[in-house]
């Protein structure tokens, strides 16, 4: 089982629509989460962090089940300029600051 | 946010040659760096972090002699691919941790694509 895994896509949806990607992770003991965004051909860039209680910046609102072990990103009122791969990135244990990347999810917002 | 630079942006090279990638904290000092490659479709890899003063510390399967790092400051460090073949071509970028208000990160250079013919 990969440590991190993450559904491909592409998730292609209209614009102003709400979509949704899951994240799960292996390892029980992982201790930090982001989403982060990474264009066509470019460098990821932080999205946000994830936090054990959830957070919400505008439009884009971040999930921890660590029952579960997975982390979701969910986003509302998509625009075009949403449509990038954004990839989940676990810091597996304490004591180390590795990121550890998942494949990334494509989502394509449609006019 | 914190920027990272990386030089060049893009090279394209002849089997057995060496390249020279250089990754630098603009508006900030980094004691650690990383570097990662990135192939079509796939996730980032991490390679191997880079901590300044001292040896990179390389991921398993990263062969160090292939892929010499060196971080002789605390605003750059280099990544040399030694004799390039064309399976190492790829997309390689470099991050920086920043550590701020109780909370680490890692920023990310724009990333040097390697074309090896």
């Amino acid at each position: 089982r990969k440590e991190v895994e993450q559904d491909p896509g592409p998730f292609n949806v209209p614009e102003g629509a709400t979509v949704a990607f899951n994240c799960t992770y292996s390892n029980s003991a992982s201790q930090s989460f982001f989403w982060y965004r990474q264009d066509c051909r470019k460098e990821p860039k932080l999205l946000m962090s994830v936090y054990s209680s959830g957070n919400e910046d505008g439009r884009f609102t971040a999930q921890l089940n660590r029952a579960s072990q997975y982390i979701s990103l969910l986003i509302r009122d998509s625009k075009l300029s949403d449509s990038a791969t954004y990839l989940c990135v676990v810091i597996p244990t304490s004591g180390t600051y590795k990121y550890i990347f998942g494949t990334g999810t494509r989502l394509k917002v449609l006019a | 946010g914190a920027v990272v630079s990386q030089h060049p942006s893009r090279v394209i090279c002849k089997s057995g040659t060496s390249v020279k990638i250089e990754c630098r904290s603009l508006d900030f000092q980094a004691t650690t760096m990383f570097w990662y490659r990135q192939f079509p479709k796939q996730s980032l890899m991490l390679m191997a972090t880079s901590n300044e003063g001292s040896k990179a510390t390389y991921e398993q399967g990263v062969e160090k002699d292939k892929f010499l790092i060196n971080h002789a400051s605390l605003t750059l460090s280099t990544l040399t691919v030694t004799s390039a073949h064309p399976e190492d071509s790829s997309f390689y970028i470099c991050s920086a941790r920043v550590i701020g208000g109780g909370e680490e990160t890692q920023y990310f250079g724009p990333g040097t694509r390697l074309l090896v013919l």
